[in-house]
């Protein structure tokens, strides 16, 4: 299976200070149709997963554009331009190249 | 806007069949692909396996010889069976549309196994 590794675990943020997620996979995530399939995940506490960013840097729609996702082959970032406090969460990096496919162990973010 | 709803017995007892049921509204099931994902608590999440509006379905190595997935269109709805489970089984489990996007998922309904 890919290994997804997010870093840091945890991430302590200011509000209105950027902030940054890493994610590395143990194989390119570059698929077969060109498309690098790397998707970024948002959890608040009590909820399911929300998706923010698919193919490693389109926004979903109703994503503020704070949130920023970029990165090639195995190395990828997601960018938090300015914190606010709706921000504190989980977030999960998942790549649906490989079968299976698989998340990263998670940031949280909080203030 | 496409909204799904996981169903299913919050309880089963060790060696039994986990089953549950994820309803889709306001939108077809027809023509996409449908996931099943579990987060054990306290845990990051786990691909079960996914299954097209046609029937084809890919399952999870690690759970492949456990796994079903079963589609019914005619009611907009994909089920999930699981057996044999142990209490490493408990999770929550989200139904989600898609598979490598997966970007509508359910609320989760969290199914613990304990005698």
């Amino acid at each position: 299976d890919v290994v997804m590794t997010q870093s840091p675990l945890s991430l302590p943020v200011t509000l209105g200070q950027p902030a940054s997620i890493s994610c590395r996979s143990s194989q390119s995530l570059v698929y077969s149709d060109g498309n690098t399939h790397l998707n970024w995940f948002q959890q608040r506490p009590g909820q399911s997963p929300r998706r923010l960013i698919y193919e490693v840097s389109k926004r979903d729609s109703g994503v503020p554009d704070r949130f920023s996702g970029s990165g090639s082959g195995t190395d990828f970032t997601l960018k938090i331009s300015r914190v606010e406090a709706e921000d504190v969460g989980v977030y999960y990096c998942m790549q649906g190249t490989h079968w299976p496919f698989t998340f990263g162990g998670g940031t949280k973010v909080e203030i | 806007q496409v909204h799904l709803q996981e169903s299913g017995p919050g309880l089963v007892k060790p060696s039994e069949t986990l089953s549950l049921t994820c309803t889709v509204s306001g939108g077809s099931i027809s023509g996409y692909y449908w996931s099943w994902i579990r987060q054990p608590p306290g845990k990051g999440l786990e691909c079960i396996g996914y299954i097209y509006s046609s029937g084809g379905t890919n399952y999870n190595p690690s759970l492949k010889s456990r796994v079903t997935i079963s589609i019914d269109t005619s009611k907009n709805q994909f089920s999930l069976k699981l057996n044999s489970v142990t209490a490493a089984d408990t999770a929550v489990y989200y139904c989600a549309r898609t598979a490598r996007y997966l970007d509508y998922w359910g609320q989760g309904t969290l199914v613990t196994v304990s005698s």
